[in-house]
Parts: structure tokens; C-alpha cells; sequence
């Protein structure tokens, strides 16, 4: 099936420091992929999409210039949280499909930040 | 607005107890709804997508059907391994992005 791995699983920093994550789809060409971020017992989030080779769209509310999205291939996207303060603090999970029709995304494992 | 609601919040069975999970949507245009397994801190896993009324997919002790407006994911004989928050998700016709929404999730708990 679909492999998507994504790294760190958590990252502990202090307040202030950018924290890059990366998402990778291992055994297929992923199109597009997107960034979610999960609040305790709450569903996904959705923060922003992007597609390869294309600026990441982002969601009402999000801020582009805290939340730096990078597609740069068709294997990897990244995401930096830039200067993360304790309120960026969440489990962040990111998602690939492909670009045919109808297919489901596939998640990775996601990465627990915690900012002091 | 479009919306995507399951229910319930949270199903505790004893293992063996067979249930449904439901999934209710109001979208204009559906594509696709996909269902997703999610252990604690881990990402969803994919389960199943559906993409007509009258469609059923199976999986072990799943099964997953569709009508137009909702959606069940049926348990038969769980087992404690089933445990998890299972979500449902759709996808609109619309949408250059092909965004997807979810629900809100089922914490299922089987007990042995």
C-alpha cells in the first residue's frame, strides 16, 4: 500500500526556535499533499495544501508566514513552524495523494511539537 | 455550508457485540467519502473509499456502505485490536484542490 513517512514523530524546543517537518511519500508520486494539525479529541484540522512545484494554499486563518510549506518535489513537502511560541503546540500530521481521480489521501504518523 | 457529522461520539462494545458506526454529510456534489482508522498518536489509515449510492466495501470484520446521504461503517464479531477513533471524510466534486473534509470521529472500544 501507500507508504507516507513522516519525521520527526516529536520535537521538543523552546520558545522562539523554527522547526522544520518533513513528509515524504515513499512508494508513489504524490501530487499534492497537506498539512493538518490535530487538537486533543478533535478531528484533522486541515492548515494548508500544496502541490508539487506550486506556492501551498492556505486555509482561513492560517498563517502563511508562521507555517512555511515547501513542495519541491514529487516525493517531499515540508513544513517549517517559524519562531514557534507554546500555542503552536499540537500534533501535526501530514497527507499525499496522488493526482488521479478519487484516490484517499494517506497519512503519515505525524509529530508531536512541544514548545516550552 | 457543507458538513460532515458522526455519530456516536463514542461506542464501547464487548467484544463479539456487533454495531454501526454512522456517517452524515450535507454536500453539494460528492465525489468520494473515504473511511480512516486513527490509533492514539498516529496518523489516520486508510480504510475504505466509496463513491455512489449502493456501494458497499468490505475488510475483515468492516463493512463499509453509502446511501445519499450517509454513510455506515459496520462492525461484525469486534475484536479488542478494533479499538481505535474511526473517521469519515468527504470529497466534493468542486474544489480545484480536491480538499477534503472530516468528521469529527468515533472512539470505538472493544473490551475483551
Amino acid at each position: 500500500g501507500a507508504v507516507v513517512s513522516q519525521h520527526p514523530s516529536r520535537v521538543i524546543c523552546k520558545s522562539g526556535t523554527s522547526v522544520k517537518i518533513e513528509c515524504r511519500s515513499l512508494d508513489f508520486q504524490a501530487t499534492t499533499m497537506f498539512w493538518y494539525r490535530q487538537f486533543p479529541k478533535q478531528s484533522l484540522m486541515l492548515m494548508a495544501t500544496s502541490n508539487e512545484g506550486s506556492k501551498a494554499t492556505y486555509e482561513q486563518g492560517v498563517e502563511k508566514d508562521k507555517f512555511l510549506i515547501n513542495h519541491a518535489s514529487l516525493t517531499l513537502s515540508t513544513l517549517t513552524v517559524t519562531s514557534a511560541h507554546p500555542e503552536d503546540s499540537s500534533f501535526y500530521i501530514c497527507s499525499a495523494r496522488t493526482a488521479k481521480s478519487n484516490q484517499p489521501q494517506h497519512f503519515g504518523d505525524g509529530t508531536r511539537l512541544s514548545i516550552l | 455550508e457543507d458538513q460532515v457529522t458522526q455519530s456516536p461520539e463514542a461506542l464501547r462494545l464487548q467484544e463479539g457485540e456487533s454495531s454501526s458506526l454512522n456517517c452524515s454529510y450535507t454536500v453539494s456534489g460528492l465525489r468520494g467519502l473515504f473511511w480512516y482508522r486513527q490509533d492514539p498518536g498516529k496518523g489516520p489509515e486508510f480504510l475504505f473509499t466509496l463513491y455512489s449510492a449502493g456501494e458497499e466495501k468490505e475488510k475483515e470484520r468492516l463493512k463499509a456502505t453509502l446511501t445519499k446521504k450517509e454513510s455506515f461503517l459496520h462492525i461484525t464479531a469486534p475484536k479488542p485490536e478494533d479499538s481505535a477513533t474511526y473517521l469519515c471524510a468527504v470529497q466534493l466534486a468542486s474544489g480545484g484542490y480536491q480538499k477534503v473534509t472530516f468528521g469529527t470521529g468515533t472512539k470505538l472500544q472493544v473490551i475483551p
